[in-house]
């Protein structure tokens, strides 16, 4: 199983200052077609999961620009440029190239 | 507005069985490829099985294999989730994602979730 291991755990952050998480991979995300299937998710307190960037670094439709994806082969991150109360949640990786499809342990954002 | 709501979570003792229903609307759903996933309280998210969009290719987790089996009805717009020999440890919210279309392959619509909780 390709096992996705992210850091940090928990990120405290000023409003106004930028985030970042990373998640690595334990091979490559890399599919025979060329495309990455590296997506990350965002899980408010109380909601579901939301999808936030899809193939490493494209914004699904209605999420602000603030947040950002980058990364290669089994390197990645999430960039939040400015947090806003909003962004507090978790954050999971995942990789949707083989089965079983598998999730980063999260990354809690939190408020300093 | 494209919707994915589940239904028939509940409390149910070890050993014991239980279907889960997700009801979606606003797609064509017999298009996308469906995934159920769990999370635990407390914890993060772990997938837990796979269906084509015609229900010919499927896959489990190995902590539900032999235990649980997916199913869908494209005329009735329905993915579902058999459960049965519950544990303590499939004690979770459990939710249905869209994987959207090739090449993105992302879990792009969630359902809220419904909650299974397995004890005596």
């Amino acid at each position: 199983d390709i096992v996705l291991t992210q850091t940090p755990l928990s990120s405290p952050v000023t409003l106004g200052q930028p985030a970042s998480i990373s998640c690595r991979s334990s091979q490559s995300l890399v599919h025979s077609t060329g495309n990455t299937y590296l997506s990350w998710l965002q899980q408010r307190p109380g909601q579901p999961p939301r999808l936030l960037i899809y193939k490493i670094s494209n914004r699904f439709s209605g999420v602000p620009d603030r947040f950002s994806g980058s990364g290669a082969g089994t390197d990645f991150t999430l960039k939040i440029s400015r947090v806003e109360a909003e962004d507090v949640g978790v954050y999971y990786c995942m990789q949707a190239i083989q089965f079983p499809y598998t999730f980063g342990q999260g990354t809690k954002l939190e408020i300093k | 507005e494209v919707q994915l709501v589940e239904s028939g979570g509940g409390l149910v003792q070890p050993g014991g069985s239980l279907r889960l229903s997700c009801a979606a609307s606003g797609f064509t759903f017999s298009s996308y490829e469906m995934s159920w996933v769990r999370q635990a309280p407390g914890k993060g998210l772990e997938w837990v099985s796979y269906i084509s969009s015609r229900g010919t290719t499927i896959h489990y987790a190995d902590s539900v294999k032999g235990r649980f089996t997916v199913s869908r009805d494209n005329a009735k717009t329905s993915l579902y989730l058999q459960m049965s020999s519950l544990r303590a440890e499939d004690t979770a919210v459990y939710y249905c994602a869209r994987e959207s279309e090739w090449p993105n392959d992302a879990f792009d619509i969630w359902g809220q979730g419904t909650l299974v909780t397995v004890s005596s």
